[in-house]
């Protein structure tokens, strides 16, 4: 259980173009839902909070008119990244709270974006 | 500032031999300490968690840590080390704000040589 998917897996794209980047809980729901973003060999940022049926809550430092967050459903978060630049291109992450109250995430397998 | 940090970017050992990745936290109470552990192309896979009651907590894979108030630390160790166990393992923190926001440390690439 807890099985968090994310699509694409990986994707390229020119520079100036939108990706649009899916993360769906497959057996549980989630009204809040996190996006990461990994650069190579550091950690995890957290760079916004999705909660179903209302606005994205952003992170300092994160533009919320690029990086565009959609929580669609109790299963379902987007993240649209609008007028990709190569400076865009890295590891992003979702994750979902699991429902036992253990506050630990699950995480889906991220999805790497290559803006050229 | 609530966070936390692991001092070992990268860390080789000998398949077989034991293993300890330090993590240190830095919280204003008592904070909720994870282990995570990211394989290639495989999401963050938990690995074990720390709440309250006893500091010896057992995870999956083998894998123990220990939570020591005193040095402010949530190590993660395994006494045989397999060549599977190679990834990036990851320490965080949890701020309880209803969200479950996580706090990621910079990770610990393990690498284990035959």
């Amino acid at each position: 259980g807890a099985v968090v998917s994310q699509h694409p897996s990986w994707v390229i794209c020119k520079s100036g173009t939108s990706v649009k980047i899916e993360c769906r809980s497959l057996d549980f729901q989630a009204t809040t839902m996190f996006w990461y973003r990994q650069f190579p060999k550091q950690s995890l940022m957290l760079m916004a909070t999705s909660n179903e049926g209302s606005k994205a809550t952003y992170e300092q430092g994160v533009e919320k008119d690029k990086f565009l967050i959609n929580h669609a459903s109790l299963t379902l978060s987007t993240l649209t990244v609008t007028s990709a630049h190569p400076e865009d291109s890295s590891f992003y992450i979702c994750s979902a709270p699991g429902t036992s109250g253990g506050y630990e995430q699950y995480f889906g397998p991220g999805t790497r974006l290559t803006v050229t | 500032a609530q966070s936390v940090t692991q001092p070992d970017i990268h860390i080789t050992v000998s398949e077989g031999a034991s293993l300890e990745l330090r993590c240190n936290y830095s919280y204003g109470a008592t904070p909720y300490l994870f282990w995570y552990v990211q394989s290639p192309g495989q999401g963050l896979q938990l690995l074990l968690k720390y709440f309250s009651g006893d500091t010896l907590v057992q995870g999956i894979k083998g894998f123990e840590a220990e939570f020591k108030r005193s040095q402010s630390s949530f190590n993660l160790r395994k006494p045989s080390v397999h060549w599977s166990d190679a990834a990036e393992y990851f320490c965080a923190g949890a701020i309880l704000t209803g969200a479950n926001n996580l706090f990621f440390g910079t990770g610990t690439r393990l690498t284990v040589i035959p």
